[in-house]
């Protein structure tokens, strides 16, 4: 089966910087490549998500970058704002089977 | 965008009891539906696949008879805790998908469940 990674486990970075947040997946097959948002005791949001046919999606400060040959997928948000502290869940989906990676909690220090 | 509403959000229930959460889709017809368990600064963990009108897909390691999956209509699935103990303690969230269009998953706001 799938498995996904997610690294860091943590990440604090200043206001206004950017965060980087880095999956890898071991199945080829996999399509498609959700990232959600977790603000403590409430559901996962979907945040960006990408497919396997593109490379790179953006949302204002939110990008999400695919190498398949590597089969690693980033999210990139930048001139983070203290808004953005959550936890983020990447995920590598084919069908109706999804697999979460550990999750990143990420700190916007003021 | 579309809605999923899960019920109860807390349930504070005596061990032994049985508790039952529903998971709707409020504006879509989910042909699937999933339930996942949270614990605290952990990832979600897929306990079962729900699909309408057939028996539910159980992960590796979770009991089907203590979680019963119960997948009636287009727009509800319900996860039933039976004789709930304080390890089941837990958050749970369902999610479904939406038909036609694959992949894409609505979480519901999942619910706190403490056993004493």
């Amino acid at each position: 089966g799938e498995n996904v990674e997610q690294h860091p486990s943590t990440l604090s970075v200043q206001e206004g910087d950017s965060a980087v947040i880095k999956c890898t997946y071991s199945d080829s097959a996999s399509n498609y490549f959700p990232w959600y948002k977790q603000e403590l005791g409430k559901r996962p949001q979907l945040i960006i998500d990408i497919r396997s046919n593109v490379g790179e999606k953006k949302d204002q400060r939110i990008a999400v970058t695919l190498n398949k040959t590597a089969k690693h997928f980033s999210l990139h948000i930048t001139e983070t704002q203290p808004e953005d502290s959550a936890v983020y869940f990447c995920a590598a989906s084919l069908g109706n089977q999804f697999y979460f990676g550990t999750g990143t909690s990420l700190t916007v220090i003021p | 965008g579309a809605v999923v509403s899960q019920h109860p959000s807390w349930v504070i229930c005596k061990s032994g009891t049985s508790v039952k959460i529903e998971c709707r889709s409020l504006d879509f017809q989910a042909t699937t539906m999933f339930w996942y368990r949270q614990f605290p600064k952990q990832s979600l963990m897929l306990m079962a696949t729900s699909n309408e009108g057939s028996k539910a897909t159980y992960e590796q390691g979770v009991e089907k008879d203590k979680f019963l999956i119960n997948h009636a209509s287009l727009t509800l699935s319900t996860l039933t805790v039976t004789s709930a103990h304080p390890e089941d303690s837990s958050f749970y969230i369902c999610s479904a998908q939406r038909g036609g269009l694959v992949n894409i998953q609505y979480f519901g706001a999942g619910t706190r469940l403490s056993v004493l």
